[in-house]
């Protein structure tokens, strides 16, 4: 079945450095990415989508773009900041967008 | 508009009791969701609803849980009775028809003692 393979956490940064969390993902078909972010004792949020292949996805300084030969959705910040401290999920759907299969998380921790 | 909205927030009590867990959805959105998250398994759908018909409930993790969604604006899912590995947040989720976010409301943390 579909999956989505995510780096294990936490990511441990000082603010103002450079954000990279991996993610691959295996599937049948074409099937839309995204990243969700879930901030203390909140529900997830979406931050961003990619539904094609080379599509960039872009939110909040975020970026991540489809990439279909190497099945990867990596994201990426150039400059973090404490306020980006959460639990990042990446996930798929590849049913007319209604599953959504999630990757396991990666806790970011941005220290001043 | 008010977003998803879930009751309790928290919600404590002990093994053997019955827990409803409630949920509204957003207004006009046609497919809802519940999830379940654990530092163990992560985040698990359980079931997901499509113009409040049951299309998906292979994640519901035994007879124990139930969930209805007796009208466009309201759905249950219930747990009967109830053992302590159900501790966790439950999160429910609503997707408009012509949308890819599904939104989620703030969860209910759910404890069994």
């Amino acid at each position: 079945g579909d999956s989505v393979t995510q780096m294990e956490g936490p990511v441990t940064l000082s603010e103002e450095a450079f954000l990279t969390i991996n993610c691959t993902y295996t599937a049948t078909g074409y099937p839309s990415l995204f990243w969700y972010v879930q901030y203390p004792g909140e529900g997830l949020q979406l931050l961003l989508k990619a539904t094609k292949a080379d599509d960039k996805g872009s939110n909040k300084g975020f970026e991540a773009t489809y990439r279909k030969e190497t099945t990867s959705f990596h994201l990426e910040k150039g400059s973090v900041q404490v306020s980006d401290s959460a639990v990042y999920f990446c996930a798929l759907s590849d049913q007319g967008f209604q599953k959504l299969v999630f990757g396991t998380g990666t806790r970011l921790l941005v220290s001043p | 508009d008010a977003g998803v909205i879930q009751s309790p927030r928290h919600e404590v009590t002990e093994m053997g009791q019955e827990v409803t867990l409630r949920c509204k959805p957003i207004s006009g959105h046609n497919s809802l969701f519940w999830y379940r998250q654990t530092m163990m398994r992560g985040l698990e759908l359980l079931i997901y609803f499509n113009n409040n018909v049951p299309i998906d409930d292979s994640g519901m993790p035994e007879d124990r849980f139930s969930a209805k969604m007796p009208n466009a604006s309201f759905s249950t899912l219930k747990i009967q009775p109830s053992e302590p590995r159900d501790s966790a947040v439950y999160f429910c989720a609503s997707l408009p028809s012509n949308g890819h976010e599904q939104f989620f409301g703030p969860g209910t943390r759910l404890t069994v003692l």
